[in-house]
């Protein structure tokens, strides 16, 4: 059985930086593609990023240069550090899986993990 | 910059059918990506309730349809119940931005 399991979320100063992960069960994070996708309080689905298998990680434009997606295979697990956080990027992240990089579905989701960005 | 659009809520009687659009455009829908919908229930992630335009994953009553033509997709839901109140969200890709996701707007249906 797939499963996904964010932890930490938490309270965290504008401008100030935080590492969230995503630990994976029932298949391996390195063969297949990963997700982030949060949703502001009240709010609709955004895109955070996708990293493909062969490591690749694309970004959307409104964390491009302060989000950063990593990958440990020995822990199957996907991280995803913020900096420079800012109030806008309060919300819940999901870790998702999918099997590819273009029009696939996130298959798979997580519980997800509250950031809250305030002073 | 690129969008899908979706109605803000849709409601209807238990047992009525209702349909959900989704409308993009050239760029992401109307290039011939697949669509994909999600339901997210009341503090709860977002499931995959149909992948590429008509297809159900294990699981999923055959009450959830989905359709896709030009630039536009639908969700239909037959038979409402009480149960289906819950956020639904459309999914593609854009290639107007290299790896670029794109979700829905996002639709409340709220069952009578």
């Amino acid at each position: 059985e797939v499963q996904l399991v964010e932890t930490g979320g938490g309270l965290i100063q504008p401008g100030g930086s935080l590492r969230l992960s995503c630990a994976a069960s029932g298949f391996t994070v390195s063969s297949d593609y990963m997700g982030w996708v949060r949703q502001a309080p009240g709010k609709g689905l955004e895109w955070v990023s996708t990293t493909y298998s062969n490591g690749n990680t694309y970004y959307a434009d409104s964390v491009k240069g302060r989000f950063t997606v990593s990958r440990d295979n020995s822990r199957n697990t996907v991280s995803l550090q913020m900096s420079s956080l800012r109030a806008e990027d309060t919300a819940v992240y999901y870790c998702a899986r999918t099997y590819c990089g273009g029009d696939c579905p996130f298959e798979n989701w997580g519980q997800g993990t509250l950031v809250i960005v305030s002073s | 910059q690129s969008v899908l659009t979706q109605p803000p809520s849709v409601s209807g009687a238990p047992g009525q059918r209702v349909t959900i659009s989704c409308t993009g455009n050239s760029s992401n829908l109307g290039a011939g990506y697949d669509v994909h919908w999600y339901q997210q229930l009341p503090e709860a992630a977002p499931t995959l309730l149909i992948y590429a335009n008509t297809n159900r994953p294990s699981g999923v009553p055959d009450r959830f349809s989905g359709s896709k033509s030009g630039t536009s997709a639908s969700l239909a839901i037959t038979g409402l119940q009480a149960e289906d109140e819950a956020d639904y969200y459309c999914q593609s890709y854009d290639s107007s931005l290299t790896g670029s996701v794109l979700f829905g707007t996002g639709t409340k249906v709220s069952v009578l």
